[in-house]
């Protein structure tokens, strides 16, 4: 089966560098997705990774670890339209395409 | 160009009514996938479809039911409501036919049907 653990809340302050830790279980990794999602809304594409590294992408960068199993989301610079929850996504080869995602992590971002 | 688009945006029912849910995907896709969030929680994949045929399933039961059309767009049908379909239901559309298939797939989502089973 499949098991993706983040944490559930985080806050930081406007300005700050804010990193959202992921681990993952599956028997067939294909990939992994962060998405972001605002209150009441559709989640929104941020990154992808499917070879260990870092990806960067302007104030946010995901890095993947696929031997620990482990990605983070890092967020730069942070501002106050940053508070939102940040989902992780996994792709596991015998479900296709289809994405199995965490529960989220919502964060709070303040002044 | 229009996103993925879903309807009705709410929608309010009983316990044993059936619903069914729209979906159109972005211009250009040809796969629609379906996922239930709870509140709080992540989305979890309900099935997909690619070429008018269910592809991939997820671990919901057979009152979850689900359509596609020629022209690619969807729906999710649900029977037998109980309180715990309460949900946000959200369909996201990529491309992944054999002709311009990107290289993860990205899937984009339609800003989802709110349903509430009383």
């Amino acid at each position: 089966g499949q098991n993706i653990d983040q944490p559930t809340e985080m806050t930081a302050t406007e300005g700050a560098i804010v990193q959202i830790n992921c681990t993952y279980q599956t028997s067939g990794f294909n990939g992994l997705f962060w998405y972001q999602q605002h209150a009441g809304e559709a989640p929104t594409f941020l990154s992808y990774n499917v070879l260990d590294g870092l990806e960067e992408k302007g104030r946010f960068s995901s890095f993947l670890s696929r031997s620990k199993g482990y990605s983070y989301l890092l967020l730069k610079e942070l501002q106050m339209k940053d508070s939102a929850s940040y989902l992780c996504a996994v792709r596991d080869n015998q479900a296709g395409t289809a994405l199995i995602f965490g529960k989220g992590t919502t964060l709070s971002v303040s002044s | 160009d229009a996103g993925v688009t879903q309807s009705p945006t709410h929608l309010i029912k009983t316990r044993g009514q059936q619903v069914t849910l729209r979906c159109s995907p972005k211009s250009g896709h040809d796969t629609v996938s379906w996922y239930q969030q709870a509140l709080g929680q992540g989305p979890q994949f309900i099935f997909q479809y690619y070429e008018e045929e269910e592809r991939q399933r997820g671990n919901f039961p057979d009152r979850f039911s689900g359509h596609q059309f020629p022209n690619y767009s969807s729906e999710l049908n649900v029977n037998a409501l109980l309180l715990g379909d309460s949900a946000l239901y959200l369909c996201a559309s990529s491309l992944e036919g054999l002709a311009g298939r990107s290289s993860y797939n990205e899937q984009f989502f339609g800003p989802g049907t709110r349903l509430t089973v009383l």
